[in-house]
């Protein structure tokens, strides 16, 4: 089982900010890496999913790096608005399954 | 377009009594299937997952157990609950060759 560690837990920031979270997962055994956004009273929605080194997605203003040698994922979100409020999670695939981190809660302030 | 239903959406049930969750899938075949539960504080943990009828691999022993029934129906049972089955249960089905995960409205179960 892909242990994947996700961090901060939570975090508070300004609308207009720019923020950014941290997923590790064991080098080895990769297959995939997953984004997944969780809004309140919703079901988690997936953002990305990267499978090579160096791989870089883009949606709107949230972004995601990938660098899988040294087990870890940026998210990034720039300009945060109230509605990027949501739990953000990362999952470690194998071929057939993916294991989630705790997520990052993130609450942008108006 | 590719729907997943999952049901009831909400559960009321006392220590001891059994459990079953239905989730069905529309407009694929042979999708993988999953349930994951969020305990109180906790993320997203895998509990099955199924890749063909009547195959089912646990990630973790516990008190429930999993069947696929039909290609693209899953269902998630227990014959006696514990409180620590207590959380909100999500199932999901991905498309084999992305992985990338869809998940149903999900089932909040409180045991009491």
């Amino acid at each position: 089982i892909l242990n994947v560690e996700q961090s901060p837990q939570s975090l508070h920031v300004q609308e207009g900010d720019s923020t950014n979270f941290t997923c590790s997962f064991p080098s080895s055994n990769f297959y995939a890496l997953h984004w997944y956004r969780w809004e309140t009273a919703k079901s988690p929605e997936a953002l990305f999913v990267m499978t090579l080194n160096g791989d870089e997605k883009k949606k709107g203003r949230i972004s995601a790096t990938l660098n899988t040698k040294e087990g870890y994922s940026y998210l990034y979100i720039k300009g945060s608005q109230p509605e990027d409020s949501a739990t953000y999670l990362c999952g470690g695939g194998g071929y057939q399954k993916v294991t989630f981190g705790t997520g990052t809660k993130l609450q942008v302030i108006p | 377009s590719q729907t997943i239903h999952q049901w009831p959406a909400t559960l009321v049930q006392p220590v001891g009594s059994p459990l079953s969750l239905e989730c069905t899938v529309e407009g694929t075949s042979n999708p993988n299937l999953y349930w994951y539960r969020q305990a109180a504080g906790r993320g997203l943990q895998l509990l099955f997952y199924s890749v063909g009828i009547g195959q089912i691999s646990s990630e973790v022993p516990q008190n429930l157990s999993a069947s696929r029934p039909q290609d693209r129906q899953f269902i998630l049972s227990s014959k006696k609950l514990l409180l620590s089955d207590s959380g909100f249960y999500l199932c999901a089905w991905s498309v084999p060759s992305t992985g990338e995960l869809f998940f149903g409205e999900g089932s909040r179960l409180t045991v009491l």
